[in-house]
């Protein structure tokens, strides 16, 4: 069955440090694949998307994630994060063409120190 | 502000009640989908009807059954509700050609269930 794993479950930095959260999927066919951000109290909201073209794909706040299929990996990254990047973060797989189901993975709790 | 307009956004109700949880999507979209959130569970999708249609199934209970009506609004109906079924359940609308997966899903608010 399909399935999205996200590794990290509870992720704690200082602000301005590095950030890579790691997305894998099990699918081998063509797939749509998301990152949902979920600030605490809000609705998830769209980070970035990746349907075709360019692997590297640029999101909003300065996020990015790499598609590479060799390896089933959708990973996000942020140079440098802020203490308002505090937030749960999802990600997410469509299969192509098949329905408009999307696929989660269990998230990750991202906290900031200040 | 995604669009998409759940209510109530908070319920408590007691074991073996039936809840109807509503939804209105974004202007346009024709595609709802409705989504569980809990704890242990992560964010699990249930149902998708497009215009009207059921469209996509997944990890539904029997107790549990949606609709999609002429104006697009949707609704979750959840019976004989258990102690389990307390999380947060979100709907999401995209424009939803349908069959086409490569649809943005814009996400409510949640609506949080509370069965004691």
């Amino acid at each position: 069955a399909q399935s999205v794993s996200q590794h990290n479950h509870h992720v704690i930095l200082s602000e301005a440090a590095s950030l890579e959260l790691g997305c894998n999927y099990s699918y081998g066919g063509t797939v749509n694949l998301f990152w949902y951000v979920q600030y605490p109290g809000q609705h998830l909201q769209l980070l970035l998307k990746y349907f075709s073209g360019d692997p590297l794909v640029k999101g909003i706040k300065g996020f990015e994630a790499e598609f590479i299929k060799s390896k089933f990996s959708f990973n996000l990254r942020k140079p440098s994060v802020q203490w308002s990047d505090t937030a749960e973060y999802f990600c997410a797989v469509n299969v192509m063409n098949r329905d408009d189901k999307i696929i989660f993975g269990k998230g990750t709790r991202l906290h900031i120190l200040p | 502000d995604s669009g998409v307009t759940q209510t109530p956004k908070h319920l408590i109700t007691a074991t073996g009640q039936r809840v109807t949880l509503r939804c209105s999507p974004r202007s346009g979209d024709l595609s709802v989908y409705w989504y569980q959130q809990s704890l242990d569970q992560g964010l699990q999708f249930l149902i998708q009807y497009y215009n009207g249609e059921e469209r996509a199934k997944g990890n539904i209970l029997e107790r549990f059954s949606a609709q999609q009506f002429p104006d697009l609004h949707s609704e979750l109906n959840l019976s004989s509700l258990e102690l389990g079924d307390s999380a947060l359940y979100f709907c999401a609308s995209s424009a939803g050609r349908q069959g086409f997966g490569g649809n943005i899903q814009y996400f409510g608010a949640g609506t949080r269930l509370s069965v004691l």
